[in-house]
């Protein structure tokens, strides 16, 4: 399978600071990228998806101010989660696509963010 | 929102085959199904996916009724390292070329000695 790695693996930050989390495609190129996150006990939710040199697009509820997405190359994404708050903490999944509608997504290992 | 159902929770003994199901009743004829499991703490791994045919690799066989309204994933000798949450997915795409996953809750299957 495709090899895709985020970073970093976990990260525990103050109230009102930022994070950034990168995911990165190793070995193809991702056109497309979905952001995921995951909640204690529940499954995954997508948040956005974006196409690499535009701009994101995003699910209902979820804030496109507070959870900047940059895909500015087909290797790497960003997510910057500006002024967390504690209920950001959450498992946060970046999945590459490199398109078409039976391509194989393959997911990243996650980020595990904690906020205080 | 996810289309798809499966039963919450399932065991299975060790060594012996693990049958998950998933009903997909509203599936469209050009939509996928995809088996993606996920291992706490990790990221989901793909598994395997089919459209309408009976599909097999390396890890798993998936089987899908001919009317496509269910599917069941087979891990022919389940290992206590198969203990993971299971989620069936169909593939939401419309006329986009990329279509988005949506997970619903998945079988959690828990692998016994």
């Amino acid at each position: 399978g495709a090899v895709v790695s985020q970073h970093p693996s976990w990260v525990i930050c103050k109230s009102g600071t930022s994070v950034k989390i990168e995911c990165r495609s190793l070995d193809f190129q991702a056109t497309t990228m979905f952001w995921y996150r995951q909640f204690p006990k529940q499954s995954l939710m997508l948040m956005a998806t974006s196409n690499e040199g535009s701009k994101a697009t995003y699910e209902q509820g979820v804030e496109k101010d507070k959870f900047l997405i940059n895909h500015a190359s087909l290797t790497l994404s960003t997510l910057t989660v500006t002024s967390a708050h504690p209920e950001d903490s959450s498992f946060y999944i970046c999945s590459p696509s490199s398109g078409g509608r039976t391509d194989t997504q393959y997911f990243g290992p996650g980020t595990r963010l904690t906020v205080l | 929102d996810a289309k798809t159902t499966q039963p919450p929770s399932m065991d299975c003994a060790e060594g012996r085959a693990a049958n998950l199901p998933c009903n997909h009743s509203t599936i469209s004829g050009n939509e996928y199904v995809y088996w993606y499991r996920q291992i706490h703490s990790q990221g989901p791994q793909y598994i395997i996916h089919g459209l309408k045919n009976n599909e097999t690799n390396e890890m798993a066989s998936l089987i899908i009724t001919e009317d496509r309204k269910s599917s069941t994933l087979i891990l022919p000798h389940a290992t206590l390292r198969d203990t993971a949450v299971y989620y069936c997915i169909v593939r939401v795409g419309g006329s986009s070329n990329t279509g988005k996953l949506i997970f619903g809750q998945g079988t959690t299957l828990q692998v016994k000695p």
